[in-house]
């Protein structure tokens, strides 16, 4: 079966400098990877998406991922944050092998990063 | 363009009250989905749509029935209102399977 970790409830960094929130994957076939945002009280937002080609993704706001198959993880990173990213953040996997509910995205448990000035 | 609109905002319910949260996108997507949203634990699914006609439970669809009679329109129906219903509901959509999903703003339910 699919499965995704985020290891840390939550990440503080300081404004200016770079940032990394961590996604494990675990899947039988070939991986599809995403990462979204989530403000207080709004609905989560898409940043970028793995499905094949260059491991590194760009994506929204200066955000970036590295995919790295040997690892199986799907880190996001950014090299200079912002106070207005702090937020919550889900990396989320979809299993290419599998289709009908065994193919659905399926949701870390998201990490909150907060950015101080 | 609207996107996904889901309503209500909020809602309190009494215990064995039934009720639907209606969402609908104007994306002329395929894909819609329901999830809910507990703190500390992500976003689980409850049921999803591949086209008007066609549903399919996901994780979590124990206590919830969906229809899709239009392509527009993926409303989420509990029946008995229960306490561990208690959450923040998300509807999404996507284009494809593969696609990444819209989200609505989300509606969240308190059962008391």
């Amino acid at each position: 079966a699919q499965s995704v970790a985020q290891p840390e409830d939550q990440v503080n960094v300081a404004e200016g400098n770079p940032l990394t929130v961590k996604c494990t994957y675990s899947v039988s076939g070939n991986p599809y990877l995403f990462w979204y945002v989530q403000y207080p009280n709004r609905g989560l937002q898409f940043l970028l998406k793995y499905i094949t080609g260059d491991n590194l993704v760009k994506g929204s706001y200066g955000f970036e991922a590295e995919f790295n198959k040997s690892q199986t993880s799907f880190h996001l990173k950014k090299p200079s944050a912002l106070v207005s990213d702090s937020a919550l953040y889900f990396c989320a996997v979809r299993d290419g092998l599998w289709g009908g509910s065994q193919g659905n995205l399926i949701f870390g448990k998201g990490t909150k990063l907060s950015v101080k000035p | 363009n609207a996107g996904v609109t889901q309503t209500p905002k909020f809602r309190i319910l009494k215990i064995g009250q039934s009720m639907t949260l209606q969402c609908a996108q104007d994306m002329n997507h395929n894909y819609m989905y329901w999830y809910r949203q507990d703190p500390g634990m992500g976003l689980k699914l409850i049921y999803y749509s591949v086209g008007a006609g066609i549903t399919d439970k996901g994780e979590v669809p124990n206590g919830y029935n969906v229809s899709r009679s239009t392509t527009e329109d993926f409303p989420l129906r509990l029946e008995l209102a229960a306490p561990s219903q208690t959450s923040v509901y998300f509807c999404a959509s996507s284009p494809l399977k593969t696609g990444e999903l819209f989200f609505g703003e989300g509606s969240r339910l308190t059962v008391l």
